[in-house]
């Protein structure tokens, strides 16, 4: 079946300007997470959902950055005023249910560039 | 989370073992033990998961001593496209659900 997807695949974007990453997790999947990843490090975990209600949003790194989701479907991060310290690729996984042993489900990301 | 330790880079050759190992010395009663794999441009992909013992699947084994301190991931036989970050990862079955992950362990296959 189909896996994750993510759109755009990458954005270009100029400091200040606001952007939206779009996450498809995979059809039946009640837990939908979003992680950023820069350059050759480890992925840092930003916010997770279970359903539509998003009980983590501890990673969110500020006010600047929120995410949604609707219909336990599609997810929404939206970073404004984009800074260039904002620069990464945006993962998002899915999972059947929450918990560590669940494999998580990862799509291609949105490698973001603000110059 | 436990907090794991693991090599940063490893190189391997064609038809070659290759062994990772993890250490997570404050484990818990818990705890599983997952890898994921990172290829280039691409997100994680999970490998395998155990908690004690050992474990096998079509693309790896997982090595758990008794006192589960540390781990062990075994690719039989790598090929040029194992090439890629393998990260080792500790969490509560239960309780967590975000993964943490550090920087990994680079592993390069020559041929």
């Amino acid at each position: 079946g189909a896996g994750v997807s993510q759109s755009p695949s990458n954005k270009v974007t100029e400091k200040g300007k606001d952007v939206e990453l779009r996450c498809d997790p995979i059809s039946g999947h009640t837990a939908l997470y979003w992680y950023r990843q820069r350059l050759g490090q480890g992925l840092e975990f930003l916010i997770y959902f279970q359903g539509n209600s998003a009980p983590d949003k501890s990673g969110l790194p500020s006010d600047r950055f929120s995410a949604e989701r609707t219909g336990e479907s599609v997810s929404t991060l939206t970073i404004q005023r984009t800074q260039q310290e904002d620069s990464a690729v945006y993962l998002c996984a899915s999972s059947l249910e929450e918990g560590f042993t669940y494999e998580q489900y990862f799509g291609p990301g949105t490698r973001l560039t603000v110059t | 989370l436990a907090k794991t330790t693991q090599p940063i880079s490893m190189d391997s050759y064609e038809g070659q073992e290759v062994n990772i190992t993890c250490s997570h010395n404050n484990i818990a009663t818990n705890d599983y033990i997952t890898w994921y794999q990172q290829f280039p441009s691409q997100g994680p992909r999970f490998i395998i998961q155990g908690y004690k013992t050992k474990v096998t699947n079509e693309v790896a084994s997982l090595f758990i001593p008794a006192d589960r301190k540390s781990s062990t991931l075994s690719l039989p036989r790598v090929s040029l496209s194992d090439t890629a970050v393998y990260y080792c990862l500790v969490g509560d079955m239960g309780n967590d659900y975000k993964l943490s992950f550090g920087a990994g362990t680079t592993v390069t296959v020559r041929a």
